[in-house]
């Protein structure tokens, strides 16, 4: 059963225009959420995080937010960049205080059209 | 300042072989881990270290052993390769495992078990 979802594979945006990555939860237990932003043959590289005490965080182009109720949360990247093609992949950390690792979404290609 | 260290990036073994996997960091990170990801599925824990002396098995650990007997090394060994282990593997060392979860990745093992 997958815990954290990204349900779509890829997402096209146009250069300059505002990019929305969507990820759901199942777990209530999650305390943290992260996401990662991974290029080809590149290990996946921390983007932005946010407690679950929060709704809102922002660095620079980046904007996430989460729902707590609606067990959602979203990545903006506002303006979006040729650079931001990548797969991202939406992730959160557990009740296990953190060693027991993160549990990934299986990620979307978002691909940014000049 | 290398990061995350990971040797060899290609490999190729017959089934039955036995290989190693190095990891190496030079951040003085107390947390190490191994994480696996297969074509259309997220990356998914294998096993992980909160210090030297201590690993812990995580969601996938059949088939894998590890051992930590430096705070700077996190070798993954492969007993007896067998093709459901074709993967990409990602060592990933955290100082802010308890704090955020941020997890710093190396640049991934691409292994294939023929």
């Amino acid at each position: 059963d997958q815990q954290v979802k990204q349900n779509s594979p890829s997402l096209s945006v146009q250069e300059g225009r505002i990019s929305i990555l969507n990820c759901d939860y199942t777990n209530s237990m999650f305390d943290y959420f992260l996401w990662y932003k991974k290029y080809p043959a590149e290990g996946p590289t921390f983007l932005i995080s946010i407690s679950s005490i929060k709704d809102k965080n922002e660095d620079g182009r980046f904007t996430v937010f989460l729902n707590k109720s609606a067990k959602h949360l979203s990545l903006h990247i506002v303006p979006s960049q040729p650079g931001d093609s990548a797969v991202y992949f939406c992730a959160a950390r557990g009740t296990g205080g953190g060693a027991d690792g993160l549990t990934f979404g299986k990620g979307t290609h978002l691909i940014i059209q000049p | 300042n290398a990061g995350v260290t990971q040797t060899p990036k290609f490999q190729v073994l017959k089934t039955g072989q036995s290989m190693t996997l190095q990891c190496a960091q030079d951040m003085n990170h107390e947390y190490m881990s191994w994480y696996r990801q297969d074509p259309g599925m997220g990356l998914r824990l294998i096993h992980y270290s909160v210090g030297a002396g201590i690993t812990d098995q995580g969601e996938v650990p059949n088939g894998y052993n590890v051992s930590r007997s430096t705070t700077e090394d996190f070798p993954l060994r492969l007993l007896s390769a067998a093709p459901s282990q074709t993967s990409v593997y990602f060592c990933a060392s955290s100082i802010a495992v308890y704090i955020t979860g941020e997890l710093f990745f190396g640049e991934g093992s691409r292994l294939t078990v023929l």
